[in-house]
């Protein structure tokens, strides 16, 4: 399952399925990206970070990949498993701003 | 990864009483620490960065005096918000920065949900 942009804050997937989060991020001149998962009440957690000079990185079941033209972000879960449902935000950071600014998140419901 | 531990996880006080939210790094060392707030089903918004051995720098709209932000060790940043009211109803939650300029992770501690009667 996909969804685009942010005119979609929930994404319901069947487990097992692959998802796609995507995320438009504000600044041109932004260098670092970060996946967050925070399920409900908790903090959020690090999933996978990447700079700009990549366009895509791997990590365990996750890739995140970045086109910096369209300042466009974009989270694949692989296999998405009950225990993936949570809301997800992507961060920016920019140089000469000292902390990270967050997305409006997208929930991820997965369906036994 | 770094472990943040924020306590309390939750807290209920009456109106006019002021709350203590407390930020530990518990295995590693943070010169850097932000404080969040989160409404229900919306983003994390940033309230303050908090620097050890010096005043924290507030966000736009974030009234000092109201959020009282004390980093005195390389570990330790504490959120007191004086006089609660209702509207200060909300879910906070403190960040550590780890790593050099190249190479910086923030990780979170578990939040504070905090209720204003």
């Amino acid at each position: 399952g996909e969804n685009v942009g942010l005119h979609l804050p929930t994404l319901s997937v069947q487990e097992g399925d692959n998802s796609i989060i995507n995320c438009a991020y504000s600044n041109s001149a932004s260098d670092y990206f970060i996946w967050y998962k925070q399920e409900s009440g908790k903090g959020p957690q690090f999933i996978i970070d990447i700079r700009s000079n990549m366009d895509k990185r791997q990590g365990q079941r996750v890739t995140v990949l970045l086109n910096k033209t369209v300042k466009h972000l974009s989270l694949q879960i692989a296999a998405t498993q009950p225990g993936d449902s949570a809301v997800y935000f992507c961060a920016e950071n920019y140089p000469g701003r000292r902390a990270l600014t967050f997305g409006s998140g997208t929930r991820l419901q997965v369906q036994p | 990864g770094a472990v943040v531990s924020q306590h309390p996880s939750r807290v209920i006080c009456k109106s006019g009483t002021s709350v203590k939210i407390e930020c530990r790094s518990l295995d590693f060392q943070a010169t850097t620490m932000f404080w969040y707030r989160q409404f229900p089903k919306k983003s994390l918004m940033l309230m303050a960065t908090s620097n050890e051995g010096s005043k924290a720098t507030y966000e736009q709209g974030v009234e000092k005096d109201k959020f009282l932000i004390n980093h005195a060790s390389l570990t330790l940043s504490t959120l007191t918000v004086t006089s609660a009211h209702p509207e200060d109803s909300s879910f906070y939650i403190c960040s550590a920065k780890v790593g050099g300029t190249l190479n910086e992770k923030l990780f979170f501690g578990s939040g504070t949900q905090l209720s204003v009667l």
